[in-house]
């Protein structure tokens, strides 16, 4: 049974780095075809994806936020971390991390984490 | 990469059947037939409805269905039930080196 659980601060001071870690288990991140990605969800708002890091530590990036963003994982650990640097009230969010359907074509994700909302303010 | 475009809302009575669209480009939901759907309740995760356009992951009601026409793909949801209430998402797959695209997002009202 594959599940993922975010961690991290729920409240950021603007300009702060936020690093939030995922721990999933029920697969493994250094088995072929498996990606895991992060994405958010301001209040109120649509999904947006941030990246995506494959087994082979491919990694994918929105392109508007590909500056402050860094995805990295642990496969002994089985985690991810997402780090976002100058963090912004703007990116306050319930962020998601979310595994890659393996037998689906085309990206979808099949599992999710709960969310962890995460506050900028001052 | 623009968001998909999706209606605000829907709705429909229970029993009845309900449409919700997702038009993108030849870029996204026009070029692959990889469009997937995401059901959200209030204060839940995302969970994946259709994939592949037409596909039901194990366990999902084949109440669910998905479609595609050009660059409009369609998610209905028949025999409507009080359950069903919640915000749907479309998603479309749109190239090896991008992310893809999430929908704006509907709000699905069981009357």
């Amino acid at each position: 049974q594959i599940t993922l659980k975010e961690s991290g601060p729920t409240l950021v001071k603007p300009t702060q780095t936020l690093t939030l870690t995922c721990t999933f288990s029920g697969f493994s991140l250094s088995t072929s075809g498996v990606g895991v990605g992060w994405i958010r969800q301001a209040p109120g708002k649509a999904l947006e994806w941030l990246t995506l890091i494959y087994w082979n530590d491919d990694k994918r990036y929105i392109p508007s936020l590909r500056s402050r963003l860094t995805i990295n994982k642990d496969t002994s650990k089985n985690q991810l971390v997402l780090t976002m640097t100058n963090m912004d009230p703007v990116d306050t969010a319930t962020y998601y991390c979310a595994h890659r359907c393996r037998y689906c074509s085309g990206g979808s994700l099949d599992y999710w984490g709960q969310g962890t909302l995460v506050t900028v303010s001052s | 990469q623009s968001a998909l475009t999706q209606p605000p809302s829907a709705s429909g009575s229970p029993g009845q059947s309900v449409t919700i669209s997702c038009t993108g480009t030849s870029s996204d939901v026009g070029g692959y037939n990889y469009v997937s759907w995401y059901q959200q309740h209030p204060g839940k995760a995302p969970k994946l409805m259709i994939y592949e356009v037409t596909k039901r992951p194990s366990g999902v009601p084949d109440r669910f269905s998905g479609s595609k026409s050009g660059n409009t793909a369609s998610l209905t949801v028949s025999g409507l039930q009080a359950e069903d209430e919640a915000d749907y998402y479309c998603s479309s797959y749109a190239g090896s080196n991008t992310l893809g695209v999430f929908g704006g997002g509907t709000k699905l009202t069981v009357l």
